[in-house]
Parts: structure tokens; sequence; C-alpha cells
């Protein structure tokens, strides 16, 4: 079993849509979580970095992360065409001293216009 | 946001030669840099984990004297890929990290083909 599991998609929706992408993971170490956005043949962009479980919001983005299911989520309203591109949670477990991220998998996303 | 930057962007070479990619953190200091690696349609992989002045952490089945990591101030780590094979063809990518945050800034890449 990975470590952190996300559907890789592809996922397609209507521009205007709402996207929900999701990850679970299975260490109970992992205190920072992240959401990266990344276009073909780019380095990830960072969206979104939580610590807490609950919600925070960013413009068209929320991140929501409920420890106790080991389970987040990103949600983007009012989606664009420019948002599609591949998604990758992440997440790290500093208090281990391993400050590396382990990634999910990336799900694609694909906003049509 | 913190910029870091990656040198080449590309390069194509033969295989048996060895290529160099830069990594830099271009307006802050990085304490730590990591190096992944990503293969078409897949998520990144950590080759290994990168201090300022001292060896790097290799992550299990990575060949530390394939991959030669040296981190030698803090805005500059470098990856060497010694007499690189076809297989070694990948998008290779650091990101770095400063002392006491936890939030990682990646490069833009670096493609590698081998012939």
């Amino acid at each position: 079993q990975k470590e952190v599991e996300q559907d890789p998609g592809p996922l397609s929706v209507p521009e205007g849509a709402i996207v929900s992408l999701n990850c679970t993971y299975s260490n109970s170490a992992f205190q920072y979580f992240m959401w990266y956005r990344q276009y073909s043949r780019k380095g990830p962009e960072l969206l979104m970095y939580t610590y807490s479980s609950g919600n925070k919001e960013d413009g068209r983005f929320t991140a929501q992360v409920d420890k106790s299911s080991k389970y987040i989520s990103l949600f983007i309203r009012d989606s664009q065409p420019s948002d599609s591109a591949t998604y990758l949670c992440a997440m790290s477990a500093y208090d281990t001293g391993r400050r590396a991220l382990t990634f999910g998998s990336g799900t694609r996303l694909q906003v049509q216009p | 946001g913190a910029v870091v930057s990656q040198h080449p962007s590309w390069v194509i070479c033969k295989s048996g030669t060895s290529v160099k990619i830069e990594c830099r953190s271009l307006d802050f200091q990085a304490t730590t840099m990591f190096w992944y690696r990503q293969f078409p349609k897949q998520s990144l992989m950590l080759m290994a984990t990168s201090n300022e002045g001292s060896k790097a952490t290799y992550e299990q089945g990575v060949e530390k004297d394939k991959f030669l990591i040296n981190h030698a101030s803090l805005t500059l780590s470098t990856l060497t890929v010694t007499s690189a094979h076809p297989e070694d063809s990948s998008f290779y990518i650091c990101s770095a990290l400063t002392s006491g945050a936890e939030t990682q800034y990646f490069g833009p890449g670096t493609r590698l083909l081998v012939l």
C-alpha cells in the first residue's frame, strides 16, 4: 500500500465547475500538507499549505484536512481552462526529522472551455 | 515568493558521458535541498536530501556513486549523473527549503535525454 493515494484521473470538467481533488494517507506522522500544481514539463508550483485539520481558503482554492480520517482535499471554485494541469498532494512529517515530501501520484485536471 | 532556478533546462548527451545539473535558490538561503526524478505521467520520486556542508542522504535504490550531489553553499546544489545511460533519461527536479520552514519551493526542472 502506498503511503499516499491519489486518483490519477484524468478529471474533465466544464469551465465554471467546482472541482474536488482528494488524497488519502496511511502514515499518521504526516503533519504538513501541501497541494502543488504542475503544468506539463514544468516544476511543481505551491498552491496551498496547511498543518492543521480544518479548512484554509485562498482565492478560488480551499484546502481541507481531516487528520482523523487521514484525508485531504483541494476544492477549486469557478474553474478556468488555465487550471488545467496535474495537481499533486504532498505531505511531510517534520517532527520525525524527515523533511522530504511524500507525493501522491497526481490528478490530471482538464477544464473544458 | 521564493524562486529556485535550475540549469540547464534540458540536455541531450551520449551514453557514457556525465551531466551536471545546477539548482540555485535565488532570493533565500536553502539549508536543505532535495532532488527528485519524475518519469512521464508519474509522480515525483525523491532521490536524495542534501544539507549544506554535509554529505547527501540517498533514498533506497538510488546509487550514490552514480548520482553525485554537492551542496557547497546555501544557494547552490549540484547533481551529477555519471556515466549516463538511456534509462537515466528523465525529468530531474530540485527543491529548496530554508531553516525552520516546511514549504518546499521547486525549480523548473531539467529534462535529460541520454542517447
